[in-house]
């Protein structure tokens, strides 16, 4: 039981270019999460999903695209990095709403 | 819009003392307010959670406040020791039951010196 992971642990990518990060969960969770994290910013929500086939905007979207095709897999992608996509990304799963959040061990972003 | 307001950013206590951090939220629907550790380098984890109908939980050295009236939950930490060193966050959920999702506060970097 792995619980939560993400691709990759770090990248470095040059303006303009895209990148997919990948969360999975072995949990059979219904509801997953992408945050970013920056210095001060706490954890802000880009996207969110509440099950297989179904996505929602967070706080900060712009500028990113999710898809969950597999109730065990959530993608974050940058379409066309800016140097303000520079971050830790987190993703998170949970079995259902208002219940624990389970998060992965991040993917630190470097946009240059 | 829907906000989480957290103080202090920042707090420095001796071993064995408390510490208390506080967090105002603007939706009034809110109805379930998670707590999180995050350790340097690691990622966030729970460690309390308190839901509207009760207005306080404990577990151990660690409790949770809740006032729906004002708006305002609390963790207080009892006995610090070293291991409570890390960055605590404060959520809440938008839209209580039609939501999904959870605004986290900005973060207290806790800090217990020996």
């Amino acid at each position: 039981n792995a619980g939560v992971t993400q691709t990759p642990k770090f990248r470095v990518l040059k303006t303009g270019q895209s990148m997919t990060l990948l969360c999975a969960q072995d949990m059979n969770h219904e509801y997953m999460y992408w945050y970013r994290q920056d210095p001060g910013m706490g954890l802000r929500l880009i996207h969110y999903s509440v099950g297989e086939g179904t996505t929602a905007k967070g706080e900060v979207p712009d500028g990113y695209n999710v898809s969950r095709l597999k109730k065990q897999n959530f993608l974050l992608g940058l379409e066309s990095a800016a140097p303000s996509q520079t971050s830790v990304y987190f993703c998170a799963s949970s079995l259902h709403r208002e219940e624990t959040q389970y998060f992965g061990p991040g993917t630190r972003l470097l946009v240059l | 819009g829907e906000n989480v307001e957290q103080h202090p950013s920042t707090l420095s206590v001796q071993e064995g003392d408390s510490a208390v951090i506080k967090c105002t939220y603007s939706d009034s629907a809110s109805n379930y307010f998670p707590w999180y550790k995050q350790e340097l380098g690691k990622r966030p984890q729970l460690i309390i959670d308190i839901r509207s109908n009760v207005g306080e939980k404990k577990d151990q050295r660690i409790a949770v406040t809740l006032n729906k009236t004002a708006k305002h939950f609390s963790l207080h930490i009892t006995e610090t020791q070293p291991e409570d060193s890390a960055v605590y966050f404060c959520a809440a959920n938008p839209w209580g039951n039609q939501g999904g999702k959870l605004i986290f506060g900005q973060g207290t970097e806790l800090s217990v010196k020996p």
